[in-house]
C-alpha cells in the first residue's frame, strides 16, 4: 500500500523558515518523481514545486521561487521542501503528491493528508 | 502558464442524476495532458481521470472523462451518495503544472 506521510508543518513567523519532510512507502520511490501541492483551507489546489525521479530536475511555482528549494534523498524514501523567506500568503496545507511515472510534468496518483503551515507574527 | 477555468463553480443536484463538468483551457493542453480529482472535506485529493478520458485504478465506471485540447468534462452518470465532494482539473502538459478552481458537486 502507497503511503506519503507529510510532516515539519508548524507555525512560523514571517521571513522565519521551515523544512517540510514526505516519508514514502509502499512503491519504488527511485521510479517516480515527487512534487508538493498546497491549500489554502477552503479555496483551491496551487503547485508548488516538483521533483524527478532521480533528483536532478527541479521545478517550481514563481511565487516560490528563489525562497523554497526541493531535495529528495531516494536512499531514505524521503522527500524535502525547506521554505525560506516565508509570507502569510505561504499559510496553507501542504501536500506530497506522487507522480505516475519520473518526469514531473505527470498527474498524481497519489497524496498524502498534508501538512498545515501558518505564517504568522 | 495554462489558466484553467472550472464551470459551475456550484452543482445542485439529487442522488441519481447526472453531473456534468467542465474545464476549459485559455490555450490548448498538451497530449491531452488532463486530469481529474476529487476532494472531500478534510482530505486530500483522489486521482479519478488522467488523460482526459482514462479511468484511474478503482473508480467506478459511472465516472468518465471525455475532451481534447481546450475544453474537457467530467460526467458522473447517476451520483451516489459518495459522489458529493469538489472536484478539480489538472493540466499537466506544460509547466507550471496548473489546476483549476474547482466545482462542487452539492446535494440538491
Amino acid at each position: 500500500e502507497v503511503q506519503l506521510v507529510e510532516s515539519g508543518g508548524g507555525l512560523v513567523r514571517p521571513g522565519g523558515s521551515l523544512r517540510l519532510s514526505c516519508a514514502a512507502s509502499g512503491f519504488t520511490f527511485s521510479s517516480s518523481a515527487m512534487s508538493w501541492v498546497r491549500q489554502v483551507p477552503g479555496k483551491g489546489l496551487e503547485w508548488v514545486s516538483g521533483i524527478g525521479a532521480g533528483g536532478g530536475n527541479t521545478y517550481y511555482a514563481d511565487s516560490v521561487k528563489g525562497r523554497f528549494t526541493v531535495s529528495r534523498d531516494n536512499s531514505k524514501n524521503a522527500l524535502y521542501l525547506q521554505m525560506n523567506s516565508l509570507r502569510a500568503e505561504d499559510t496553507a496545507v501542504y501536500y506530497c503528491a506522487k507522480a505516475q511515472w519520473q518526469l514531473v510534468h505527470d498527474y498524481f496518483d497519489y497524496w498524502g493528508q498534508g501538512t498545515l503551515v501558518t505564517v504568522s507574527s | 502558464e495554462i489558466v484553467l477555468t472550472q464551470s459551475p463553480g456550484t452543482l445542485s443536484l439529487s442522488p441519481g442524476e447526472r453531473a456534468t463538468l467542465s474545464c476549459r483551457a485559455r490555450q490548448s493542453v498538451s497530449s491531452n495532458y488532463l486530469a481529474w480529482y476529487q476532494q472531500k472535506p478534510g482530505q486530500a485529493p483522489r486521482l479519478l481521470i488522467h488523460g482526459a478520458s482514462s479511468r484511474a485504478t478503482g473508480i467506478p465506471d459511472r465516472f468518465s472523462g471525455s475532451g481534447s485540447g481546450t475544453d474537457f468534462t467530467l460526467t458522473i452518470s447517476r451520483l451516489e451518495p459518495e459522489d458529493f465532494a469538489v472536484y478539480y482539473c489538472q493540466q499537466y502538459g506544460s509547466s507550471p503544472l496548473t489546476f483549476g478552481g474547482g466545482t462542487k458537486v452539492e446535494i440538491k
